[in-house]
């Protein structure tokens, strides 16, 4: 336990659902985070939220919809997705987003658009 | 531009001594992080290295060189657990807490 949580941790959805999944943190810290990882790929990072603000969008098309409304949520809404999203969407938090903060992971949610 | 390197499968015995290496390139360095990460699992945290030379916890050491762009994880005493990715990852230049990862090394522990 890592002290952050996802929810769900498996989503199939349809091209034309609307779907969020859910990260919650219980370690007090300021900033957290949404990343994609597909299949033999790195680590990418979505955004990057700090005390609710989002500071970081790396570039994530408009149909991933981040909203931070306390720093202990973070959700991603998702709307007509294509089938190359499916992968493990990862949320994580750490102490403060400024300098090199170790960050702490969910379990992740498994997302299938079929 | 930030680029991360590093095997992507290695095995090893279980009771031996395995070195993960990673080699990196960023403009402006802010330390380097190594996270394990179990199939299915969140990645975890492992060490964070900013300054040159060798930091050992239990079984893991973790060594940086900033001159050469280069560091290790050295996995001693092998178990079957430690049957994971490992993933080096460095903060991009400037800005928030970003991490770039590399694609993990991918390690099998066999008796």
């Amino acid at each position: 336990e890592t002290g952050v949580t996802q929810t769900p941790r498996h989503l199939v959805m349809g091209m034309t659902n609307k779907k969020s999944l859910k990260c919650e943190q219980h370690l007090g810290h300021n900033a957290m985070y949404w990343y994609k990882q597909s299949a033999k790929k790195p680590l990418e990072l979505m955004f990057v939220y700090s005390l609710e603000e989002r500071v970081e969008n790396n570039s994530v098309p408009s149909r991933f919809s981040p909203e931070c409304p306390n720093s202990s949520h973070l959700f991603l809404h998702l709307h007509t997705l294509q089938p190359e999203d499916s992968a493990l969407y990862l949320c994580a938090s750490s102490l403060s987003a400024g300098g090199s903060y170790e960050q702490y992971f969910g379990p992740g949610t498994r997302l299938t658009v079929t | 531009g930030q680029n991360i390197d590093q095997p992507t499968e290695m095995t090893a015995t279980e009771g031996a001594i395995v070195q993960i290496n990673c080699t990196y390139q960023t403009s402006g360095f802010n330390g380097l992080f190594w996270y394990q990460q179990h199939a299915g699992e969140a990645p975890t945290f492992l060490s964070y290295n900013v300054l040159d030379g060798l930091e050992e916890k239990g079984r893991f050491s973790s060594f940086l060189s900033r001159s050469k762009g280069y560091s290790y994880l050295l996995l001693k005493e092998l178990q079957m657990k430690d049957s994971a990715s490992y993933l080096c990852a460095v903060p991009s230049k400037g800005g928030y807490n970003k991490l770039i990862f590399g694609a993990g090394t991918r390690l099998a522990v066999h008796p």
